[in-house]
């Protein structure tokens, strides 16, 4: 089965441009979350997708920030436009619905976004 | 890697020894803790969890300890191995939603 994934691993932009990450969870996994980890710091919290409903985002530091989960399947986060201080590690993880697997989130490998 | 521009505590330890990863968490309401391991250019991979009933879970060659009285979290690696080298994190999950991430610790298994 193939994990969480991620698109694209790496990538870097000029401050003021706008870059869209993509997420796929691990396929039937209505939970879909969104972290990052910024210079110097721990990981944070974003927003947490069920299905394609926005549960909760009270994480997205502001409204530069857009996510998006068309169809309840993949997710994209897209930033416009990029400042500085948005450089980090963006995850996706994803879990499944109910039960004990709904606290087991699974991580893709990330994004790096640098802005220069 | 992903760790430029983090600085984080590290744990160096002998391989074969025994290796002893602190967290502190920050709710009291938190009612599940993980641990994960973090492989360079890797994403979060889990170890093993411990609900808020419990006060110890043990898995293969690893062990959890919680202690709710003063919010500390403990991963106990038993008979490092190379393989083990990584960044740790603790995270705390409230009622199945967001995960609240500790600082992480970086351990290097010397040979």
């Amino acid at each position: 089965e193939a994990g969480v994934t991620q698109f694209p691993s790496h990538s870097v932009i000029e401050k003021g441009q706008t870059v869209t990450l993509r997420c796929d969870p691990i396929s039937g996994h209505d939970n879909l979350y969104w972290y990052r980890r910024v210079m110097g710091k721990e990981i944070k919290f974003l927003l947490h997708f069920v299905k394609e409903s926005k549960q909760d985002e009270s994480g997205m530091p502001n409204n530069r920030f857009l996510a998006e989960r068309t169809g309840g399947t993949y997710s994209t986060l897209k930033v416009q436009p990029a400042e500085l201080e948005d450089s980090g590690v963006y995850f996706c993880a994803s879990s499944q619905r109910s039960g004990r697997a709904h606290y087991e989130q699974y991580f893709g490998p990330g994004t790096r976004l640098t802005v220069t | 890697g992903e760790s430029v521009g983090l600085h984080l505590p590290t744990l160096s330890v002998q391989e074969g020894d025994n290796s002893i990863i602190n967290c502190a968490y920050s709710n009291s309401a938190s009612d599940y803790f993980i641990w994960y391991k973090q492989e360079s250019g890797k994403g979060p991979q889990f170890i093993i969890d411990i609900r808020s009933n419990m006060d110890k879970r043990q898995g293969q060659r690893v062990t959890v300890l919680l202690n709710k009285t003063v919010k500390h979290l403990s991963l106990q690696i038993a008979a490092t191995q190379p393989g083990d080298s990584a960044v740790y994190f603790c995270a705390e999950n409230n009622a199945g939603n967001m995960l609240t991430f500790g600082g992480g610790t970086r351990l290097m298994v010397k040979p």
